[in-house]
């Protein structure tokens, strides 16, 4: 079954215990990309990678980071996490080009304290 | 920086009734223009999108609109159905500098009254 897969789907922390999200894809797909949601706010892109080791930031990357070093995983790493970073995040993937259609995993729910 | 401004927040329809929503985007070099529908405690799924050469795509109930000139699209959902009820997104992207960053609406919260 094609699936993009996150996990956790909910984590709670503390501020500054650094975690990773994993994500992971089945479909051999190109295109990899972090979501964060916010009341109000909709969808946020992270960061995205358009291939193995192509990495760049979306439009809220500060505080995260990702790395792309199997075509099939993407996982997002806090770092130092603070509690503006709890939020409801979406892993997703795609083709490139004219069959870009992106699926979307489940969710990961994440409460830092 | 880029951005994607959608109207309504909410929008409340008579089961039967038609629903559009509307997006203005800013980057003119975007040419993919999805919409999603999110279901409460659910991830964001794909029901139409449209790309920059074409003005119209329609499927069954669910037709999109484009105005590249204005920079405009539109979602119209005809004969709406209390399954209809959730929450829109569309979003855009097009190959800024080589790349794919998508920017996202804030979301319509559609609610189809029976």
């Amino acid at each position: 079954e094609a699936q993009v897969t996150q996990n956790p789907r909910y984590l709670i922390t503390v501020t500054g215990k650094k975690l990773t999200v994993t994500c992971s894809q089945n479909m051999n797909h190109e295109y990899m990309s972090w979501y964060r949601q916010d009341p109000g706010l909709g969808l946020r892109q992270i960061y995205y990678s358009m291939n193995v080791e192509v990495t760049d930031k979306g439009d809220v990357p500060e505080g995260y980071k990702v790395s792309r070093k199997e075509k099939r995983n993407f996982p997002l790493i806090l770092e130092s996490p603070s509690p503006n970073q709890t939020s409801l995040y979406f892993c997703a993937s795609s083709l490139l080009g004219v069959k870009n259609i992106q699926y979307f995993g489940a969710g990961t729910r994440l409460s830092v304290l | 920086g880029e951005n994607v401004e959608q109207h309504p927040s909410t929008l409340s329809v008579q089961e039967g009734d038609s629903a559009v929503i509307k997006c203005t985007y800013s980057d003119s070099a975007s040419n993919y223009f999805p919409w999603y529908k999110q279901e409460l405690g659910k991830r964001p799924q794909l029901i139409i999108d449209i790309r920059s050469n074409v003005g119209e795509k329609k499927d069954q109930r669910i037709a999109v609109t484009l105005n590249k000139t204005a920079k405009h699209f539109s979602l119209h959902i005809t004969e709406t159905q209390p399954e209809d009820s959730a929450v829109y997104f569309c979003a855009a992207t097009g190959p800024t500098s080589g790349t794919y960053k998508y920017i996202f609406g804030t979301g319509t919260r559609l609610k189809v009254l029976a």
